[in-house]
């Protein structure tokens, strides 16, 4: 158990254009998903923490006008990335928290790998 | 100074030999501890959490926190080549959903 999805696997784009990734847990319900990215060669870097039904919370740096999060079910995030420019390009990693679960666990997707042009 | 400190390596040991992965941490508030493992282009997948102090074991992999020395440990015994990736620490507060990651530790075990 404990399957969390993400779509697509890998985006590429032109700047300027904006871009959906999809998060889904498929075996357990999530109030509380967390959105990474990551840099080649570099550990994950928080973005936000998105919770069901409610406003997600960013990092300091991270402009919520351009990386916008929608959490509108117990199984599905999405996050959006509105005019993405190349230095947009990285690796998006969502993760859930299973609900009633420790506090501690956190179960990942695969990643989106998006390319911007 | 970082919350967490992680040596990237990359760390190269051939196939059966013990691997031990660190991280030091300065936070003495952290009470959760984990490992996850990441291959190549893959979202990170959780191998072990431990609460407090103590050890763990589970299969050929144990985790060790020491909160005293702020240090906590993976070891991997009779390492495979399918153990080589990169091995995250992480860790947070009892109260706090946030993770603090350190950097990852590459890894590559040689047939």
């Amino acid at each position: 158990g404990a399957v969390v999805s993400q779509h697509p696997s890998w985006v590429i784009c032109k700047s300027g254009t904006s871009v959906k990734i999809e998060c889904r847990s498929l075996d357990f319900q999530a109030t509380t998903m967390f959105w990474y990215r990551q840099f080649p060669k570099q550990s994950l870097m928080l973005m936000a923490t998105s919770n069901e039904g409610s406003k997600a919370t960013y990092e300091q740096g991270v402009e919520k006008d351009k990386f916008l999060i929608n959490h509108a079910s117990l199984t599905l995030s999405t996050l959006t990335v509105t005019s993405a420019h190349p230095e947009d390009s990285s690796f998006y990693i969502c993760s859930a928290r299973r609900t009633g679960g420790p506090l501690e666990t956190q179960y990942f997707g695969p990643g989106t790998r998006l390319l911007v042009l | 100074q970082k919350e967490v400190e992680q040596d990237p390596g990359p760390l190269s040991v051939p196939e059966g030999a013990i691997v031990s992965l660190n991280c030091t941490y300065s936070n003495s508030a952290f009470q959760y501890f984990m490992w996850y493992r990441q291959y190549s282009r893959k979202g990170p997948e959780l191998l072990m959490y431990t609460y407090s102090s103590g050890n763990k074991e589970d299969g050929r992999f144990t985790a060790q926190v020491d909160k005293s020395s702020k240090y906590i440990s993976l070891f991997i015994r009779d390492s495979q080549p399918s153990d080589s990736a990169t091995y995250l620490c992480a860790m947070k507060t009892g109260n706090n959903r946030k993770l603090i990651w350190g950097l990852g530790t590459s890894l590559a075990v040689n047939p």
